[in-house]
């Protein structure tokens, strides 16, 4: 079975700021590895995923993951945030293609001005 | 491309009801996932179909949650009688199919159990 963990329920972080969230996953397997958002009162919006190849992977709105093997970590950075990032993000993981996806309990990001 | 539909969005019953929610995926979509999202935590499957077969149940408390996909198309996931512990969001995704990595998710419905 597998089991993901976001080290970070809450971050607050000022405007143009970098943020970093921190997520680490256990697995028996080789698993593939994605971060997803959700703003308010919406679903859950891919940001990128990691199937193969490079280790780094960019994903949308600026955002980019790099995943350690070795550290089972799969950590997301921007260099600088918006207002508009204010959301939670969740990292998760599947063992598969058309497997279910197993999350971590997801973090909180709140940009302020 | 229309995204994945759900409705309601909100609802709100008392503890012993039951209660049903839709979910239309995105056209041409065979792969369909129900997930719990209690408040706090990360959303957790409960059912995967791929057209109107069930490919994984195994989350699902079967005592009280029930959910079909009979024309393989959109879904109804039925909860009877609710307990105060399934408020929480429950959020329909659909996939292309099961070589697909990604799942397209809907905006939610919101269960307050009173």
């Amino acid at each position: 079975a597998q089991s993901v963990t976001q080290l970070d329920s809450q971050v607050p972080v000022f405007e143009e700021a970098p943020v970093e969230l921190r997520c680490n996953y256990s697995s028996s397997v080789s698993v593939y590895l994605f971060w997803y958002v959700q703003y308010p009162n919406q679903g859950l919006q891919l940001l990128l995923k990691y199937l193969s190849g490079s280790t780094l992977v960019k994903g949308i709105n600026g955002f980019e993951a790099e995943f350690n093997k070795s550290q089972t970590s799969f950590h997301l950075r921007k260099p600088s945030v918006h207002i508009s990032d204010t959301a939670e993000y969740f990292c998760a993981v599947s063992k598969a293609a058309g497997n279910k996806l197993t999350f971590g309990g997801g973090t909180r990001v709140l940009v302020k001005p | 491309e229309a995204g994945v539909a759900q409705s309601p969005r909100y609802k709100i019953i008392e503890k012993r009801q039951s209660v049903a929610f839709w979910c239309n995926p995105i056209s041409g979509h065979a792969t369909l996932y129900w997930y719990q999202q209690i408040l706090g935590q990360g959303p957790k499957l409960l059912i995967q179909f791929q057209n109107n077969g069930v490919v994984d149940d195994s989350q699902l408390p079967k005592d009280r949650f029930s959910a079909e996909r009979l024309k393989g198309v959109d879904s109804t996931l039925k909860i009877q009688p609710a307990k105060l512990e399934d408020s929480a969001v429950y959020l329909c995704a659909s996939s292309p199919g099961l070589s697909s990595y990604e799942q397209y998710f809907g905006p939610g419905t919101r269960l307050t159990v009173t």
